[in-house]
């Protein structure tokens, strides 16, 4: 079974702290993707990051950067520097792609809220 | 931004009525999907669609119906609508990636559904 576990409900910080949000997941799949997506109090779901599990290089986009460790099933996200704007809900979420005849079907966390204070 | 819409954005119904949310695409991506997004419980899959005619059923897909008769759109049908049915809907396009590896899911704005 897949499970994606996103063990902070909420964080707290105030602007230009840096914070960091974690992942854990779990799957038998050999071959599998990993994602972030961004939900602002606004509503929509804004697509961050994907990484597939043959890929364990560390990313950086501008203040955002993600680590991948296979060996401790982790993806976690990192925001360097806040700002009032990071303030939103970080979902992670896992796939295991075509190969389990799941269809590519996401498995989300639970979330983590991100409330960035001035 | 994918092209994607939901209507309606925002529904207010009667518990044991039919409503049907329409999810449209621009992109021509075979794959749609549809989620539902519950407080403590994140997005969890209703019902998604491989093709024209072609579905099969999420973790959550008791109490709902889809179908796909176009490319573009994907219906998803409450048949008698329950208070538990409450909740923000969400549709997702994805595209199948030359090697059949997962390709981002790229989700519409919602469609906040009230049953009373």
């Amino acid at each position: 079974a897949q499970k994606v576990t996103q063990a902070q409900t909420e964080i707290s910080v105030v602007e230009k702290e840096d914070v960091t949000l974690d992942c854990v997941y779990e799957t038998r799949d050999t071959t599998y993707y990993l994602f972030w997506y961004k939900q602002p109090p606004s509503g929509e779901l804004v697509f961050l990051i994907r990484r597939n599990s043959f890929d364990e290089q560390n990313e950086i986009s501008g203040r955002y950067s993600w680590n991948f460790q296979k060996s401790t099933s982790s993806f976690n996200f990192t925001i360097t520097a806040s700002q009032v704007v990071d303030s939103a809900v970080y979902f992670c979420a896992l796939s295991g792609g075509y190969y389990g005849g799941s269809q590519g079907n996401l498995i989300f966390g639970k979330g983590t809220k991100l409330s960035v204070k001035p | 931004d994918a092209g994607i819409t939901q209507s309606p954005r925002h529904k207010v119904t009667e518990t044991g009525t039919p409503v049907t949310l329409r999810c449209h695409q621009t992109e021509n991506h075979r794959y749609m999907y549809w989620y539902r997004q519950d407080p403590g419980h994140g997005l969890r899959l209703i019902h998604y669609s491989y093709g024209v005619k072609d579905t099969d059923k999420g973790e959550v897909s008791d109490g709902y119906s889809v179908s796909r008769s176009k490319t573009e759109d994907f219906l998803l049908t409450l048949e008698s609508a329950t208070s538990s049915q409450t909740s923000v809907y969400f549709c997702a396009i994805s595209d199948l990636a030359k090697e059949r590896r997962t390709d981002t899911q790229y989700f519409g704005p919602g469609t906040r559904l009230t049953v009373l």
